[in-house]
C-alpha cells in the first residue's frame, strides 16, 4: 500500500498569500496519478487536482498542482478567504486508492 | 447541474446491515464510474468501493470492506448501491458518492452510518 505524508500538518497564513503543501509517497506514484482535494467543515471534498497538475473544471488557476514520482505539491498562488480548509491527496495509480492524512490551512 | 444525492444511512447494531443509495442527476449516470468514500467521526478519507460505467463489469473494494460490502448500480434508475454487511463499529462514518471510478470529480454531501448497540 502506498503510504501518503502530507506536510505540514497545520499551516497558518495571512490572505494574499502563497500556500506551498506538500505530499510525500512511500513508493512511486504511477502516471502521476494523483489528486487534490479541499474540504470545508461539515462539507464533502471538492476535487481541484487530477493527474498531479490538471486543474478540474471551475477551479481558480490560483491553484497549481506540479511533482511526480514521490514528491507532489499543491500551491496556492494567493490566498483567499474562502481558501481556508482542510486539503487531502489521493494517489490513485496503485491499488489501493490511498489518501493523505490532510493539511489544515489555517488564518493566521 | 450534476448532482449526486445519497440516502440509507442510520443508526445499525453491529453486525446488523444497511444499504446506501446514491441518486444521480444531471448527467448519464450510465457512462460514468461512481463510488464510494468514507470519513469516520473526525477523521480522514478512506476510499471504499467503485464501480465501472455502463454494464458496472469492473468493481474494486477496499481489504476493510471486502466480503462485507458489495457495490452495485441500475442505470434505469440513475443510482449506484452500497450492500453493507457485517457492520462493525469501525464501519462508523460519514458515507460519501463520488462521480468516478480513480478520483471523484462530483461528491454528494454524504449519509452518516452509525453502527453501536
Amino acid at each position: 500500500e502506498i503510504v501518503l505524508t502530507q506536510s505540514p500538518g497545520t499551516l497558518s497564513l495571512s490572505p494574499g498569500e502563497r500556500a506551498t503543501l506538500s505530499c510525500r509517497a512511500s513508493q512511486s506514484v504511477a502516471s502521476s496519478y494523483l489528486a487534490w482535494y479541499q474540504q470545508k467543515p461539515g462539507q464533502a471534498p471538492r476535487l481541484l487536482i487530477y493527474g498531479a497538475s490538471s486543474r478540474a473544471t471551475g477551479i481558480p488557476d490560483r491553484f497549481s498542482g506540479s511533482g511526480s514520482e514521490t514528491d507532489f505539491t499543491l500551491t496556492i498562488s494567493r490566498l483567499e478567504p474562502e481558501d481556508f480548509a482542510v486539503y487531502y491527496c489521493q494517489q490513485y495509480g496503485t491499488s489501493p486508492k490511498t489518501f493523505g492524512q490532510g493539511t489544515n490551512l489555517e488564518i493566521k | 447541474e450534476v448532482q449526486l444525492l445519497e440516502s440509507g444511512g442510520g443508526l445499525v447494531q453491529p453486525g446488523g446491515s444497511l444499504r446506501l443509495s446514491c441518486a444521480a442527476s444531471g448527467f448519464t449516470f450510465s457512462r460514468f464510474a461512481t463510488s464510494w468514500v468514507r470519513q469516520a467521526p473526525r477523521k480522514g478519507l478512506e476510499w471504499v468501493s467503485s464501480i465501472s460505467g455502463a454494464g458496472g463489469g469492473s468493481t474494486y473494494y477496499a481489504d476493510s470492506v471486502k466480503g462485507r460490502f458489495t457495490i452495485s448500480r441500475d442505470n434505469s434508475k440513475n443510482t449506484s448501491y452500497l450492500q453493507m454487511n457485517s457492520l462493525s463499529v469501525e464501519d462508523t462514518a460519514v458515507y460519501y458518492c463520488a462521480k468516478g471510478y480513480n478520483y471523484g470529480d462530483v461528491w454528494g454531501q454524504g449519509t452518516l452510518v452509525t453502527v453501536s448497540s
